[in-house]
């Protein structure tokens, strides 16, 4: 199974700050990877996929870059809408698996 | 709009058997691959097992293989998830999930609520 690991697994910002989340797969993905918003009791929102295509509607404010293995989200311009937790998802390979997730604090 | 409600969680005790639904609504349900999701209390995310939007493929994560079975009904819009010798580390929310795109099977646009499962004696 490919094993995806994010870093940090927390971390403390301020609304208006920039904060950069990777995710490093355990083989290549080529781009075949997503990010995704959970808020506390909610159901996963998909921001990325493709590793840097945004969803429809989701703000300009977050992007996504990488291939083979190494990617990252950025979030530009922290919202206060924007502090929850944050998962990546490889599909290049069944079973498809997440990253453990990455959750962002007001710092 | 696009519409996915789960049910039939509850508590069941370990070894016994428990079935899934989630009933779609809002698209045409026939053209989409759907996955099931889940998520223990406190912990991330976890894939469990997909279906093609025809029922022709099934993969599942290797730690419901063999105990897990995923299947749809494209008439009635639903889908299930049978679970058969549950354990306490099955006790999680299930996510039914939809693929952002017909007849493709890669990422999830469309969630539903969950619904818990409880593995206790």
């Amino acid at each position: 199974d490919i094993q995806m690991t994010q870093s940090p697994s927390s971390v403390s910002a301020s609304v208006g700050d920039r904060v950069t989340i990777t995710c490093r797969a355990s083989q290549g993905i080529i781009s075949w990877l997503a990010w995704y918003q959970q808020r506390p009791g909610t159901a996963p929102k998909l921001l990325i996929y493709g590793a840097s295509s945004l969803q429809s509607g989701v703000p300009s404010r977050f992007s996504g870059s990488g291939s083979g293995t190494d990617f990252t989200l950025t979030i530009s311009g922290l919202q206060p809408e924007d502090f929850a937790t944050y998962y990546c998802q490889q599909a290049n390979i069944f079973p498809y698996t997440f990253g453990q997730g990455t959750k962002l604090e007001i710092k | 709009q696009v519409q996915l409600v789960e049910s039939g969680g509850g508590m069941v005790q370990p070894g016994r058997s428990l079935r899934l639904s989630c009933a779609a609504s809002g698209f045409t349900f026939s053209d989409y691959g759907i996955h099931w999701v889940r998520q223990a209390p406190g912990k991330g995310l976890e894939w469990v097992a997909v279906i093609w939007y025809d029922g022709s493929t099934k993969y599942y994560a290797d730690s419901v293989k063999g105990r897990f079975t995923i299947s749809r009904d494209n008439p009635k819009n639903m889908l299930y998830l049978q679970m058969n010798s549950l354990r306490a580390e099955d006790t999680a929310v299930y996510f039914c999930a939809r693929d952002r795109l017909a007849f493709s099977i890669n990422w999830f646009d469309h969630w539903g609520q969950g619904t818990l499962v409880t593995v206790s004696s």
